[in-house]
């Protein structure tokens, strides 16, 4: 079947360490992948996706690349800083469904 | 930018109620999701909808039905609530397009129920 793993958190760093969040998934077919995130009280963004193999999602500073061959898509950013503070999903979706297979969350926490 | 609103950001009911969740798009989306997200659960799927009055099951169906009469609007219905129902409510929409079209999050509903 379809699954989405991530690192267990709480990942706590300092403002503009480098930070790494690891997904890797399961899936039938060629997936999406996406990384979505969610600031303290509101509603889930997406962060960044990328659709096919070797792609690279890009937004705010992160970035994530689509490696099949390891089945990962790990969440990178160079500097962080307080305001990244949030639960970041990583996600997939997969043809002839709509839906999204989600991990677990992956709390961050920046401090100054 | 794709608008997707819920009906409460906080509500508070009493066990055996009837409770109703309302969502909201503007983006004339064609499908639409409930979510729950609990602490170290991440979201799980409730239920959702590819058309108007069409649904169908997600991963935790039980004590929740839906309602879709119109587009832009997919409703969340407590049958009769108990307390493990407590909660943070999610609704999201997608265009229809493919495996490639992220969802878009309303802020959430958070549900108490006494």
């Amino acid at each position: 079947g379809n699954s989405v793993t991530q690192m267990e958190g709480p990942v706590t760093l300092s403002e503009e360490a480098f930070l790494t969040i690891n997904c890797t998934y399961t899936a039938t077919g060629y997936p999406s992948l996406f990384w979505y995130v969610q600031y303290p009280g509101e509603g889930l963004q997406l962060l960044l996706k990328a659709t096919k193999a070797d792609d690279k999602g890009s937004n705010k500073g992160f970035e994530a690349t689509y490696r099949k061959e390891t089945t990962s898509f790990h969440l990178e950013k160079g500097s962080v800083q307080v305001s990244d503070s949030a639960v970041y999903f990583c996600a997939l979706s997969v043809d002839s469904n709509y839906q999204l297979i989600w991990g677990a969350g992956t709390k961050l926490i920046i401090k100054p | 930018d794709v608008k997707v609103t819920q009906s409460s950001r906080y509500l508070v009911k009493r066990t055996g109620e009837k409770v109703f969740l309302e969502c909201v798009q503007d983006m004339d989306h064609e499908n639409m999701f409930w979510y729950r997200q609990d602490p170290g659960l991440g979201l799980r799927l409730i239920y959702f909808s590819y058309d108007v009055k069409m649904k169908e099951k997600g991963d935790i169906p039980e004590g929740y039905s839906v309602s879709r009469e119109k587009k832009e609007r997919f409703s969340l219905i407590l049958e009769s609530a108990s307390t493990n129902q407590t909660s943070m409510y999610l609704c999201a929409s997608t265009i229809y397009g493919g495996s490639n079209q992220p969802q878009h999050f309303g802020d959430g509903t958070r549900l108490s129920i006494l």
